[in-house]
């Protein structure tokens, strides 16, 4: 089965801190994804990496950036954390076509 | 650009009767479709896909969905709901050449009574 961890369940950080949420996959997956979600407006996906080292903006990318040092681990990075930021993030992973999610974390931020 | 309408935010259904979670799609090309279900305080569960072929599709936990190229649908189906059914299912959609990202619907929570 392919897992994919996070390093929290849920987190509180103040206003203006920096944020940083791991995820790892155990699947030698290429692709991974970092979503959120909000009540009404489903899943918007922030950033995506297709290798290590490479990443793409996605459709909410502001405020966020990410790293992906090694296939199996994506970070994605809060600089300054705000308060309309508080949110579930997901992250997932691929091979082709379907995608295998983590436990998410609920990120609130005061 | 591609999209996906969830048309429905609840769906409403009595244990034991066949229940529908609808969803409609739009894509320059052939799509991928898929399906996920979200139960409460977790991440998301691949259920079910189309990729080609036939246009009935079975996937985990006794659902299905059917395929409508020229409805653009990919409803969701269950002949008989169970209680623990009850969740978040989402519709997502890509399309089918090269690599694309998914795009998720908003989502309808299913709520199944005893």
């Amino acid at each position: 089965d392919v897992k994919v961890t996070q390093s929290s369940r849920y987190l509180v950080k103040r206003t203006g801190e920096k944020v940083f949420l791991e995820c790892v996959q155990d699947m030698d997956h290429e692709n991974m994804f970092w979503y959120r979600q909000d009540p009404g407006l489903g899943l918007r996906l922030i950033y995506f990496s297709y290798d290590v080292k490479m990443k793409e903006k996605g459709d909410i990318p502001e405020g966020y950036s990410v790293s992906r040092e090694k296939k199996e681990r994506f970070s994605l990075i809060l600089e300054s954390a705000s308060t309309n930021q508080t949110s579930m993030y997901l992250c997932a992973s691929s091979l082709s076509s379907e995608q295998y999610f983590g436990p998410g974390t609920r990120l609130t931020v005061t | 650009a591609q999209s996906v309408a969830q048309p429905e935010d609840q769906v409403n259904v009595a244990e034991g009767n066949p229940l529908t979670v609808k969803c409609t799609y739009s894509v320059s090309g052939n799509p991928y479709l898929f399906w996920y279900v979200q139960y409460p305080n977790r991440g998301l569960q691949f259920l079910l896909k189309y990729i080609t072929g036939d246009n009935l599709v079975k996937g985990s936990y006794g659902f299905e969905a059917e395929f409508n190229k020229s409805q653009t649908s990919f409803h969701l189906k269950k002949p008989s709901a169970l209680v623990s059914d009850s969740a978040l299912y989402f519709c997502a959609v890509r399309v089918a050449r090269g690599y694309s990202t998914l795009t998720f619907g908003k989502g309808t929570m299913l709520l199944v009574s005893p």
